[in-house]
């Protein structure tokens, strides 16, 4: 079955360097998502990737952060100089269609825990 | 704006009871997704189920089923005789469905512990 696959798993980094987290999202799907949870907390969307470009970001998704999908396979997401605040699990998603289809679940990644030092 | 409330923090129970967990929602659109993910302490987010504001039928997969009213905007779940690999923490989202980006809006998340 396929799956939406991250790497690395657990990433640590002292704060103030840039972090490149990387996601292989199902292959023929269109709609890819980013979404962190800072420990014990809920899970927040940060940003939404269709048609090579971004389509809605939150609050969270500042100039720090940014997304590309560089071949066509993967999907990333940078923190250009990481925070303290900005450890967490951060997890992609991927979604085949949108609409009332069938197809509307975002399946989710195992998730990169990213410790900021 | 969306809103997804999950007001029990954490629920024990024993092996073999049933077990619900509650979710209630705020939308404004009459078109939307309402989920549920279960995170195990491994920590990946597993989709449970999926279903759509047209579609007010409850529904039961094995030992889960949902009940769905729109008239109370809840979409609760429900472990029949519960196992400790239920063990975990239960997500309700909303997602709406109005050409925009479908982002999903979390809960906060219900620990739920089955202890043997």
């Amino acid at each position: 079955e396929p799956e939406v696959t991250q790497t690395p798993s657990h990433q640590v980094t002292q704060m103030g360097q840039e972090v490149i987290l990387r996601c292989v999202p199902i292959s023929n799907h269109l709609y890819f998502y980013w979404y962190r949870q800072i420990l014990g907390q809920k899970v927040e969307f940060l940003v939404s990737f269709y048609n090579n470009e971004i389509s809605e970001k939150s609050e969270i998704f500042d100039d720090q952060f940014s997304v590309e999908r560089p071949d066509g396979s993967n999907f990333t997401l940078k923190i250009r100089s990481t925070k303290l605040e900005d450890s967490a699990m951060y997890f992609c998603a991927s979604r085949l269609a949108g609409g009332l289809t069938p197809t509307d679940t975002q399946y989710f990644g195992p998730g990169t825990r990213l410790t900021v030092l | 704006a969306q809103k997804v409330t999950q007001a029990q923090t954490e629920i024990s129970v024993v092996e073999k009871e049933d077990v619900t967990l509650d979710c209630v929602y705020e939308t404004r659109d009459t078109t939307y997704y309402l989920f549920w993910y279960k995170q195990p302490p491994s920590g990946e987010l597993v989709f449970l189920i999926r279903r759509n504001s047209f579609d007010e039928q409850n529904e039961i997969s094995g030992r889960y089923s949902w009940n769905f009213q729109k008239s109370t905007s809840s979409f609760n779940f429900t472990i029949t005789a519960s196992q400790v690999v239920d063990s975990a923490v239960y997500f309700c989202a909303l997602s709406e469905s109005q050409g925009g980006s479908e982002k999903l809006v979390f809960g906060k998340g219900t620990k739920l512990t089955v202890n043997p």
